[in-house]
């Protein structure tokens, strides 16, 4: 079965832009996250989709923004591009459902987004 | 304010041995805790978990240990191989108090990476 795709893989951009990031979850599973690496701090939570509703929100500023369709897929947008969102954008997909064991998420290889 | 630390950046191992990898926590909230492995170029795989209400999980050659009363968990990897060479991320979730059904934010450190040396 597919895995987690996002796309693009690699992008460059420059302050003041904006970008859109894409992410197509495993098939049947309803639930997208969002995460951003950076080598100072880490993975750390955007947002979670599930059933094209944000469930969950991270601590980012409104720049960053989310939604997902009806078929689970989502985008990611980000405005007014700033050097420090220079990044690893990792999309994970889940069943979304309520027990634990039922939730591991699943990554995708991530979009790598530079900002000049 | 970091909930989940894991205070060694990096950890070389001979292979053959044991590769122990630690990670603590702050928030008494979180009930289910994760390992992820990530290679350069990839996203994390997810390697093996653990619920809040046991304090040990096996799966071949890696087994996790908790200890609530210490917030202290652990992965140890035996026999440590090169292919296990990655950096090792562990994870945090409040499954019970998150919103909705099954609302499954992660909270991660910062990631060790281990060399298992030939």
């Amino acid at each position: 079965k597919a895995g987690v795709t996002q796309t693009p893989r690699y992008l460059i951009k420059t302050r003041g832009q904006q970008v859109t990031l894409s992410c197509s979850p495993i098939s049947g599973h309803r639930s997208v996250s969002w995460y951003q690496q950076t080598p100072g701090q880490g993975l750390q939570f955007l947002f979670e989709y599930f059933s094209e509703t944000q469930r969950n929100k991270g601590n980012f500023p409104g720049r960053f923004s989310g939604r997902q369709f009806s078929n689970s897929r989502s985008e990611m947008n980000v405005s007014t591009l700033e050097l420090g969102d220079s990044a690893l954008y990792l999309c994970a997909s889940s069943l979304g459902g309520g027990a634990a064991g039922a939730n591991v998420l699943t990554f995708g290889a991530g979009s790598r987004l530079t900002v000049l | 304010d970091q909930q989940v630390k894991q205070n060694s950046p990096s950890l070389s191992v001979q292979e053959g041995r044991i590769s122990i990898l630690n990670c603590d926590y702050t928030n008494s909230m979180f009930d289910y805790f994760l390992w992820y492995k990530k290679y350069p170029a990839e996203g994390p795989t997810f390697l093996i978990s653990i619920s809040s209400i046991k304090d040990k999980n096996e799966d071949g050659r890696f087994t996790v240990f908790l200890n609530k009363s210490a917030k202290h968990l652990s992965l140890h990897i035996v026999p440590s191989q090169p292919g296990d060479s990655a950096v090792y991320f562990c994870a945090a979730s409040d499954v019970r108090g998150n919103s909705g059904a099954g609302s499954y934010q992660l909270t991660f450190g910062k990631g060790t990476k281990l060399s298992v040396i030939p």
